[in-house]
């Protein structure tokens, strides 16, 4: 079967810095995404990775290991309004994409 | 520029009643997605449509559920005979070219079978 694995939830302090990791096991890959998703709102892009290493745009950055179907989402200098969910996607063999549950964030001051 | 739309936001019918969702994709994409999400998951995958056609049905449930795009852009999913178990949001999301291409989602429906 297809599986992502995230943690349910963390808790890290503003202005701080979180690492959120994602494990998958799918039928192929086809690249694997990060999304953000506020309490009530619709999914928003953050990232995408489909080579091993690291990608860096501003406060986030997120890796991925292939070899070892791992992924990380790395959060700097965070802000109150980056409390919200974030999902681990990855595209499989037929292009659709296999969701994570999500990890909520809860930001304290 | 505009982006996805989906309407109704909320919806709420009795259990057996006929429903139907619409999207309104971003202008000139092509690929089209249909999810729903209960608290505390991630999207599920319900259909995929490339252009007027379903692409990939593999992830509605039963055929109570189904899909269509006639002319390329907006997309309807209907529902009949709904369950209280059909209560979810249900999100639809849209992408320039198809894949590997990152989605955009609109704000969902929020439907509640009683």
């Amino acid at each position: 079967g297809q599986n992502i694995d995230q943690p349910t939830e963390m808790t890290a302090t503003e202005g701080a810095i979180v690492q959120i990791n994602c494990t998958y096991q799918t039928s192929g890959f086809n690249g694997l995404f990060w999304y953000q998703q506020h309490a009530g709102e619709a999914p928003t892009f953050l990232s995408y990775n489909v080579l091993d290493g690291l990608e860096e745009k501003g406060r986030f950055s997120s890796f991925l290991s292939r070899s070892k179907g791992y992924s990380y989402l790395l959060l700097k200098e965070l802000q109150m309004k980056d409390s919200a969910s974030y999902l681990c996607a990855v595209k499989d063999s037929n292009y659709q994409l296999i969701w994570g549950a999500g990890t909520k964030l809860i930001i304290k001051p | 520029g505009a982006g996805v739309s989906q309407t109704p936001s909320n919806k709420v019918t009795e259990k057996g009643k006929y429903v139907e969702l619409r999207c309104d994709p971003i202008s000139g994409h092509t690929a089209l997605y249909w999810y729903r999400q209960s608290l505390g998951q991630g999207p599920e995958f319900l259909i995929y449509f490339q252009g007027t056609g379903a692409a990939d049905d593999s992830g509605l449930p039963n055929d109570r559920f189904f899909a269509v795009r006639p002319e390329g852009s907006v997309s309807t999913l209907k529902i009949q005979r709904t369950e209280r178990g059909d209560s979810a949001v249900y999100l639809c999301a849209s992408s320039p070219s198809g894949p590997p291409d990152e989605q955009y989602f609109g704000p969902g429906t929020r439907l509640t079978v009683t």
